[in-house]
């Protein structure tokens, strides 16, 4: 079925070091993808997001990377600081969801920054 | 921008009672907003989309007559919890659209909800 999922649930980087958070889609249709960032007892924050139209979107310190041959995203942290530390979360629009605008989640990595 | 409020942040209440969780948009008007529950360890589960001035949309196995919404407004909807259990012990979350044509949701700071 439809999934967003994450290849490792765990991450754990040096301060200072950057950071890289993969994610996999299996919907081909989805055109919409959002990362965001839950750091504990909080609500999720928007980090970044891309179009399918799009390989490549640079925020500030992160960039989002969109390949869609392969269904893979993924976020890249640089220069990680220890506030940086959270769960993050991709999510896709999905099939359909265009009328109701619906995201589907990832199970989330958790990032740990070690100091 | 794109602010979001939730009240109460936490909420503790007897088993059998109900509780009523508000959620704001504070800065913009949202013409959706969802309601997400979140257990400790996992990702967010979509409960219902709300739509200002209409019935929600209940995702597959959610009890609408357990979990009331109300979207009586552009910047408000509540999520009431009716005859709480301590199985509804949870982390209740909104989210809000600008709307449909902008699908980024932005997200509250949660309810942390224990029902003893």
């Amino acid at each position: 079925g439809e999934s967003v999922g994450l290849h490792l649930p765990t991450l754990s980087v040096q301060e200072g070091d950057n950071s890289i958070i993969n994610c996999a889609y299996s919907n081909s249709a989805s055109d919409y993808f959002i990362w965001y960032k839950q750091e504990s007892g909080k609500g999720p924050q928007f980090i970044i997001d891309i179009r399918s139209n799009m390989d490549k979107r640079q925020g500030q310190r992160v960039t989002v990377l969109l390949n869609k041959t392969v269904k893979h995203l993924s976020l890249q942290i640089a220069a990680t600081q220890p506030g940086d530390s959270a769960v993050y979360f991709c999510a896709e629009n999905g099939v359909g969801s265009g009328n109701t605008g619906k995201l589907i989640f990832g199970q989330g990595t958790t990032l740990q920054v070690k100091p | 921008g794109a602010v979001v409020s939730q009240h109460p942040s936490w909420v503790i209440c007897k088993s059998g009672t109900s509780v009523k969780i508000e959620c704001r948009s504070l800065d913009f008007q949202a013409t959706t907003m969802f309601w997400y529950r979140q257990f400790p360890k996992q990702s967010l589960m979509l409960m219902a989309t709300s739509n200002e001035g209409s019935k929600a949309t209940y995702e597959q196995g959610v009890e609408k007559d357990k979990f009331l919404i109300n979207h009586a407004s552009l910047t408000l909807s509540t999520l009431t919890v009716t005859s709480a259990h301590p199985e509804d012990s949870s982390f209740y979350i909104c989210s809000a659209q600008w709307d449909r044509g902008q699908e980024t949701q932005y997200f509250g700071p949660g309810t942390r909800l224990l029902v003893l």
